[in-house]
């Protein structure tokens, strides 16, 4: 069975340090990655997704199959970039539900 | 632009009553979820839809969960006789293609007490 791990629950910086947010992931195909941001009050919504290798708010998120990983990270992060981030895989084919990892809650210090 | 929306934000229920859950998915969509995300836990999937049925269940959706497309735009889903346990946030989703981006709900807060 799939698994996502994102070992920080909490996770603070300051504004204008580099952040990184860790997800390992367990899955013996090619599963497809995703990172999911939920600002405050506000619903589940997309950030990136491994195969579009797109930047998004200047977060890049890249793709280690042989660490099975798939870490953000964000080389200066800004305030407005506290959020609950959640990393999440879908396996090909199926009805490619999300599997979500526990989520991080980033917080971005003034 | 188009989302998905639920209602209701938050629905208080008491523990053996039924209880459904509504979902607007974006119009054009095809596949439809259910989520579900204890208090302080992760967002777990619950079910699948597509073409009028379901795709994919996980071990939660046991015999006391239902879902329906009843009118071509719902999306409900029906606990039918609610435990404590099934207190938590739902979220719906919908997507348009298989490999496109699932658009999430805000949610409802189901509290069974």
């Amino acid at each position: 069975a799939q698994r996502v791990t994102q070992p920080e629950k909490l996770l603070s910086v300051f504004k204008g340090a580099p952040v990184e947010l860790k997800c390992n992931y367990s899955y013996s195909g090619s599963p497809e990655l995703f990172w999911y941001v939920q600002y405050s009050r506000q619903r589940l919504q997309l950030l990136l997704r491994h195969i579009s290798r797109e930047s998004i708010k200047g977060f890049t998120a890249d793709l280690n199959k042989g660490e099975t990983s798939f870490h953000l990270k964000k080389p200066f992060a800004q305030e407005e970039d506290s959020a609950m981030y959640y990393c999440a895989l879908t396996r090909p084919g199926s009805a490619r539900q999300l599997t979500f990892g526990s989520g991080t809650q980033l917080t971005v210090l003034p | 632009e188009p989302e998905v929306t639920q209602t209701p934000s938050h629905q208080v229920t008491q523990m053996g009553q039924e209880v459904i859950l509504r979902c607007v998915p974006i119009s054009n969509h095809l596949y439809f979820y259910w989520y579900r995300q204890i208090l302080g836990q992760k967002v777990e999937f619950l079910v699948s839809f597509y073409n009028n049925e379901i795709s994919e269940k996980s071990e939660i959706f046991d015999d006391q969960f239902s879902v329906e497309r009843p009118d071509g735009s719902n999306f409900t889903l029906k606990i039918r006789s609610t435990k404590l346990e099934d207190s938590a946030m739902y979220f719906c989703a919908s997507k348009g293609r298989q490999n496109t981006e699932a658009f999430f709900g805000q949610g409802t807060r189901l509290t069974v007490v």
